[in-house]
């Protein structure tokens, strides 16, 4: 297995609250990505990385930041957390573009009351 | 933009049945496309692939064959085992993609009972 983590796996918070989730890798892999899974909906991406401090927006971007200081982490930022942003939030990895596939972390389940 | 839609779920089948996910994707050029698995409580899991149109993936039973005719990716097993309940995700990536990114399915949920 890909050796990535997440933390933490389960979260509650309330409206308003800024909440930093974190994926760990040590694969040394230089794509990450951190999506969202909700029914129906697969899993939508919303920002990604291809490099230290280097990073783009995705799909659902509105209402999260990212930041990446260091090739094994990447951060996903709810500056003030809505209750429409209660997911499951996946981190995955990919070595450099072309034929490679994704790995992903177990997931964090995140609630916004 | 890309798109990729499954059939809905669930789909519930007894122990030792014929299974077929259907999948059909939107893109231009020539993507490539995967079946992703999601067991219970864990993340996605790399399936099975095909990089150009009429190869065939195959893992632990599954197969899925590129048509790029019908733009299809059906996922099929010959007899499913309850230990294949899980979510299957459909997902493509677009041939010029300098972020490696995949545009998933909506996912479908698979119920194997004894």
């Amino acid at each position: 297995d890909a050796g990535i983590t997440q933390s933490p796996r389960h979260k509650v918070t309330e409206t308003g609250t800024p909440v930093t989730l974190r994926c760990h890798q040590t694969e040394n892999h230089r794509y990450m990505y951190w999506y969202r899974q909700d029914p129906g909906h697969g899993l939508r991406l919303i920002h990604y990385s291809y490099g230290v401090k280097d990073t783009d927006k995705g799909e659902v971007s509105d209402g999260y930041s990212v930041s990446r200081s260091k090739t094994e982490d990447f951060l996903l930022t709810l500056e003030s957390a809505t209750s429409s942003q209660t997911s499951v939030y996946f981190c995955a990895i990919s070595e450099t573009s072309g034929h490679n596939e994704q790995f992903f972390g177990p997931g964090t389940r995140l609630t916004v009351l | 933009g890309d798109s990729v839609t499954q059939m809905e779920g669930p789909v519930t089948l007894s122990e030792e049945a014929f299974l077929t996910i259907n999948c059909t994707y939107t893109a231009t050029g020539y993507p490539s496309l995967f079946w992703y698995v999601q067991y219970p409580g864990e993340g996605l899991q790399l399936l099975l692939k095909a990089t150009k149109a009429d190869d065939k993936g195959s893992n632990k039973g599954f197969e899925a064959t590129y048509r790029k005719e019908t733009t299809s990716f059906h996922l099929e097993k010959g007899s499913v085992q309850v230990s294949d309940s899980a979510v299957y995700f459909c997902a493509l990536r677009r041939s010029y993609n300098a972020g490696n990114m995949l545009t998933f399915g909506g996912g479908t949920r698979l119920m194997v009972k004894p």
